[in-house]
């Protein structure tokens, strides 16, 4: 069976420090990856998307992730987090032939210091 | 971004009700929606995957009969959660799907559903 691991449970960072959200799936076919992101009170909103092309993906608000299919990662990266970064993180993936189905890792809770 | 809609946002109810939650794409038609669970401080858990006109498909261990989903048009689905008990109190959440090309899945609000 696919499934996703998120390697860290809650990393807690000061501001202007570096952050990589490690995620790892298990799935030897074609995959297409994602890593969400849900601010406090609000609903899943997508930071970036990995289908095919380039595996280094640049999304929203700084954020970008390297997919490298012989480890089978996809990890989050951004090189200066701000407060406003706090919030919880997931990574997501979904099998080539199983429509728009996501297997959701555990998430990430992101605690940015000021 | 695409918009989804998800109502109610919050309901509490007694045990035994059956509570109905709406999930709407605003701004473009869905081929499919799908309804997860989440529990305080864990990930998202894919309870069906409905695609509109057909049975929904639900993942193991989902009782098709607990949770009703129905999905009439592209831009609406429906979650019934009948003769709900305390222990179906949780957060549940909606995405909405369409086929195509590098297409992510946009998701709803979420409801808190609180059984007591």
């Amino acid at each position: 069976a696919q499934s996703v691991s998120q390697h860290n449970h809650h990393v807690i960072l000061s501001e202007a420090a570096s952050l990589e959200l490690g995620c790892n799936y298990s799935y030897g076919g074609t995959v297409n990856l994602f890593w969400y992101v849900q601010y406090p009170g609000q609903h899943l909103q997508l930071l970036l998307k990995y289908f095919s092309g380039d595996p280094l993906v640049k999304g929203i608000k700084g954020f970008e992730a390297e997919f490298i299919k012989s480890k089978f990662s996809f990890n989050l990266r951004k090189p200066s987090v701000q407060w406003s970064d706090t919030a919880e993180y997931f990574c997501a993936v979904n099998a080539n032939n199983q429509g728009g189905k996501l297997i959701f890792g555990q998430g990430t809770e992101l605690s940015v210091k000021p | 971004g695409a918009v989804v809609s998800q109502h109610p946002s919050w309901v509490i109810c007694k045990s035994g009700t059956s509570v109905k939650i709406e999930c709407r794409s605003l701004d473009f038609q869905a081929t499919t929606m799908f309804w997860y669970r989440q529990f305080p401080k864990q990930s998202l858990m894919l309870m069906a995957t409905s695609n509109e006109g057909s049975k929904a498909t639900y993942e193991q261990g989902v009782e098709k009969d607990k949770f009703l989903i129905n999905h009439a048009s592209l831009t609406l689905s429906t979650l019934t959660v009948t003769s709900a008990h305390p222990e179906d109190s949780s957060f549940y959440i909606c995405s909405a799907w369409t086929q195509g090309a590098n297409q992510p899945q946009h998701f709803g609000d979420g409801t808190r559903l609180s059984i007591l």
